[in-house]
């Protein structure tokens, strides 16, 4: 079967640095997006990697190793409005989109 | 870049009624989405809809339960027909660009 593995729930203090990891087992590979979503809300898109590396966009950063089965979403300067949960999703050989179950990220002050 | 506007935003509805929620995009689309996402969880793949053929549905979800129109390339609906409290959710219909659009949603709560 396919899935998605993210961890349910993270904490970390305004200003710091937070890395959420997402691991996946897929049929196929055609890229990974990270999305962000605030609750009540729709999901919104953040990034996309298909080729291993890292690429950043302002204080979001994700990451992707193909080989591994892996990425991560790294924020820096965490701000309150962070706050939200991020959703890992891959792409199948079908162009399928797989969702993970997301984490839920909290900021304390 | 897509704008999606749905239609309830929200509704509390009654155990045995159906709803009918509708998705309107600003620009034509071959394939429109229709997603679940249940209280914490993430979002579950309803069906795909392709304007002028019959959706595609997922495993768990049948068209009994979830009728979809789908009359144009901007326009579709799903039903959430004799529903029960198990399908209290957030629906979200999804067009897919570089990325996968969504729109602002539909809370669903059945008594």
């Amino acid at each position: 079967g396919q899935n998605i593995d993210q961890p349910t729930e993270m904490t970390a203090t305004e200003g710091a640095i937070v890395q959420i990891n997402c691991t996946y087992q897929t049929s196929g590979f055609n890229g990974l997006f990270w999305y962000q979503q605030h609750a009540g809300e729709a999901p919104t898109f953040l990034s996309y990697n298909v080729l291993d590396g890292l690429e950043e966009k302002g204080r979001f950063s994700s990451f992707l190793s193909r080989s591994k089965g892996y990425s991560y979403l790294l924020l820096k300067e965490l701000q309150m409005k962070d706050s939200a949960s991020y959703l890992c999703a891959v792409r199948d050989s079908n162009y399928q989109l797989i969702w993970g179950a997301g984490t839920k990220l909290i900021i304390k002050p | 870049s897509a704008v999606i506007s749905q239609k309830p935003s929200r509704d509390i509805c009654q155990r045995g009624t159906s709803l009918t929620i509708q998705c309107q995009v600003d620009s034509q689309v071959t394939m429109m989405f229709w997603y679940r996402q249940q209280p914490g969880q993430s979002l579950t793949l309803i069906a795909t809809a392709n304007q002028g053929s019959e959706a595609t549905y997922e495993s768990g979800f049948v068209i009994d339960k979830f009728p979809i129109s789908r009359p144009n390339l901007t326009f579709s609906t799903l039903t959430v027909s004799n529903m029960s409290p198990e399908d209290s959710s957030i629906y979200l219909c999804s067009v897919e660009g570089f990325e996968q659009f969504f729109g602002p949603g539909t809370r669903l709560t059945v008594l």
